[in-house]
């Protein structure tokens, strides 16, 4: 079952304007992280935030948790062409010895030139 | 280039078939995980290993085995395929299992059963 929802499932902007992703999540975490896929390739690691954390960057990537709504947002500025994949959110939950890293269903982002 | 190699890229067989997919995870990685992506479903998580042991399970299928070799590369078997078998298998690996850490991907394997 897919622990993490992401919205909108789609997004379309124009170059240069500012894009921001959702995810939900229903359990308790560990850490969350953003991922992007470009079409039918692997997904590549943006961004971890520890369920500690509230706020965390890496060039234009801010990410947000918030553990008490168990939600987190992706904001890519200025974004480009090249940013154009689908993004996906993937919650880190430990039980046990059991560590799972559930993805949600994506949201497909289209940068227009 | 993640570092994690996935053998086949591409895989078409038959329905009733079996199939062994292989992942080598990055060097230095124990944890491997194997997901199943397609489009109605999504990102599903199969079953994760960590350094030979089986650590987590998720939606696989009792048609479907993995295991984990001593040299650390992991292997997903697939057996009595079925045209809904039909997806990208995906590979990732990471460093260890718990508390969490960024896991890399392979390029992954399609799988077509005709």
């Amino acid at each position: 079952s897919q622990q993490g929802e992401e919205d909108p499932q789609a997004l379309s902007i124009q170059e240069g304007e500012n894009a921001t992703m959702n995810c939900s999540y229903k359990t308790s975490i560990n850490n969350l992280q953003w991922y992007r896929q470009n079409s039918g390739r692997g997904l590549v690691h943006l961004i971890l935030i520890r369920s500690n954390e509230r706020e965390k960057h890496s060039g234009r990537l801010r990410v947000t948790l918030d553990t008490s709504k168990k939600s987190s947002s992706l904001l890519i500025t200025a974004s480009r062409a090249a940013d154009t994949a689908s993004y996906f959110c993937a919650t880190g939950n430990s039980g046990g010895s059991n560590y799972k890293l559930t993805f949600g269903k994506g949201t497909l982002l289209t940068v227009n030139p | 280039d993640s570092g994690v190699t996935q053998t086949p890229k591409h895989l078409i067989t038959a329905t009733g078939q079996r199939v062994t997919l292989r992942c080598s995870p990055r060097s230095g990685d124990l944890s491997v995980y194997w997901y199943q992506q397609s489009l109605d479903q999504g990102l599903q998580f199969l079953i994760h290993y960590y350094n030979g042991e089986e650590r987590a399970k998720g939606n696989i299928l009792e048609r479907f085995s993995a295991q984990q070799f001593p040299d650390l590369h992991s292997e997903l078997n697939l057996s009595s395929l079925e045209l809904g078998d039909s997806a990208l298998y995906f590979c990732a690996s990471s460093v260890a299992p718990l508390g969490g850490t960024e896991a890399f991907f392979g390029q992954g394997t399609r799988l077509t059963v005709v």
